[in-house]
């Protein structure tokens, strides 16, 4: 276990549709990041959140946004979702934003969109 | 970040040393090497890390070539549980933010 929390585990939800994904990072950590995972494109960042504000990003599209929370937790929505977004989302947390810092991930939220 | 390059898959008999090659050569001297692996799908898992010296710890060891353009990770003892892929990670020490760039990895497979 890491630490991370992550919900819900799965979502099935329709094209069109918006949904939100939660994370909760370890005690302490004050950074959080986003990835995905598809099929055909494996393990991306999508985008970065240290105390409240954004950090780095990566390749996250319009459709998505995110946001840390003053209790540290962090949100991602997704919007007018498309089949494409299937994809297994993931979670970590790390101290701060040293790139010695380990990150720690979240067991991930699997999202189908049917 | 420095390009690292791993082999597609490899196998390892259970209770054999498993050795995972990594080739980093174009790191550059504030550069760590990382290593995590992911079971199945569940969310990948810190192994261990190092800059320029050999690491130990519970579960691995990392073994870095004196020009550190290649890395090798050693799991001790496979055991079935091993069995996952592995990625090898190379980050900037004072990078201010810790974003990990994942390539294909190795996958492992340990056979009984």
């Amino acid at each position: 276990d890491s630490g991370v929390t992550q919900t819900p585990k799965h979502l099935i939800t329709a094209t069109g549709q918006r949904v939100t994904l939660r994370c909760s990072p370890r005690s302490g950590d004050l950074s959080v990041y986003w990835y995905q995972q598809s099929l055909d494109q494996g393990l991306q960042f999508l985008i970065q959140y240290y105390n409240g504000e954004e950090r780095a990003k990566g390749n996250i599209l319009e459709r998505f946004s995110a946001q840390q929370f003053p209790d540290l937790h962090s949100e991602l929505n997704l919007s007018s979702l498309e089949l494409g977004d299937s994809a297994l989302y993931f979670c970590a947390s790390s101290e701060g934003l040293a790139g010695s810092d380990t990150q720690y991930f979240g067991p991930g939220t699997r999202l189908t969109v049917l | 970040d420095a390009k690292t390059t791993q082999p597609p898959s490899m196998d390892c008999a259970e209770g054999r040393a498993a050795n995972l090659p990594c080739n980093h050569s174009t790191i550059s001297g504030n550069e760590y090497v990382y290593w995590y692996r992911q079971i199945h799908s569940q969310g990948p898992q810190y192994i261990i890390h190092g800059l320029k010296n050999n690491e130990t710890n519970e579960m691995a060891s990392l073994i870095i070539t004196e020009d550190r353009k290649s890395s090798t990770l050693i799991l001790p003892h496979a055991t079935l549980r091993d069995t996952a892929v592995y990625y090898c990670i190379v980050r900037v020490l004072s990078s201010n933010t810790g974003k990990l760039i994942f390539g294909q990895g190795t996958t492992l497979q340990v056979k009984p």
